[in-house]
């Protein structure tokens, strides 16, 4: 079955640039779609159509694709960022959807 | 502004059923794809289930298909998700979720969450 595989978990400093990849075989074709998920909450969308920005999300949060791998940029990451982090998109019929495994951010 | 409010979880033994529902408002219900995904206890997403704003197409994730059945009712604003033959594994927080209009895919608005949980 198709899967999306991201890193368990990023590390960095206040201030450095995070990056977290998510690859898919679909992923030329399909977009990829970043959510953020603090403890206890519901997941907040901060990426969508691999690269646009919802309204009311940092400009610090920035993402590209490229061939079978997207990546969500965090530019000058806070330690607010700290987070599970989602890739999101579909298998190649478009019908069925899926999440990447998740990766955990840490900014200390 | 966009709410989902969902309701209907608890405990339940296994093998048991269990209907969840999640009731919309702040928006044309009619007019959206509906999804439901879960997380399991300390682990990751996972989408479950999709139905397309007329009711008319509906997806599944293998681990659930013949056993969940998601439906809608557009005149009472309210998205189901009926599980059969629940499983220890089924426990989770299942989240009632909008995918975007104009032929995108993603998740734009989500629920807060209800906690069902399978246990003897």
């Amino acid at each position: 079955s198709y899967e999306l595989t991201q890193p368990p978990s990023v590390s960095v400093s206040p201030g450095q640039t995070a990056r977290i990849t998510c690859s898919g075989d679909a992923l030329p074709k399909k977009y990829a779609h970043w959510y953020q998920q603090k403890s206890g909450q519901a997941p907040v969308l901060v990426i969508y159509e691999d690269n646009k920005r919802p309204s009311g999300i940092p400009e610090r949060f920035s993402g590209s694709s490229s061939g079978t791998m997207a990546t969500l940029t965090i530019s000058g990451a806070q330690v607010e960022d700290e987070a599970d982090y989602y890739c999101f998109s579909t298998d190649r019929s478009a019908n069925h959807r899926l999440f990447g495994g998740g990766t955990k951010l840490t900014v200390l | 502004q966009v709410q989902l409010v969902e309701s209907g979880g608890g405990v339940v033994q296994p093998g048991r059923s269990l209907r969840l529902s999640c009731t919309a408002s702040g928006f044309t219900f009619s007019t959206y794809g509906m999804h439901w995904v879960r997380q399991a206890p300390g682990k990751g997403l996972e989408w479950v289930a999709v139905i397309w704003y007329d009711g008319f197409n509906k997806y599944y994730t293998d681990s659930v298909k013949g056993r969940v059945t998601i439906s809608r009712d557009n005149s009472k604003n309210t998205l189901y998700l009926q599980m059969n033959s629940l499983r220890v594994e089924d426990t989770a927080v299942y989240y009632c979720a909008r995918e975007s209009g104009g032929g995108s895919s993603f998740i734009d608005y989500w629920g807060q969450g209800t906690l069902v949980t399978v246990s003897s």
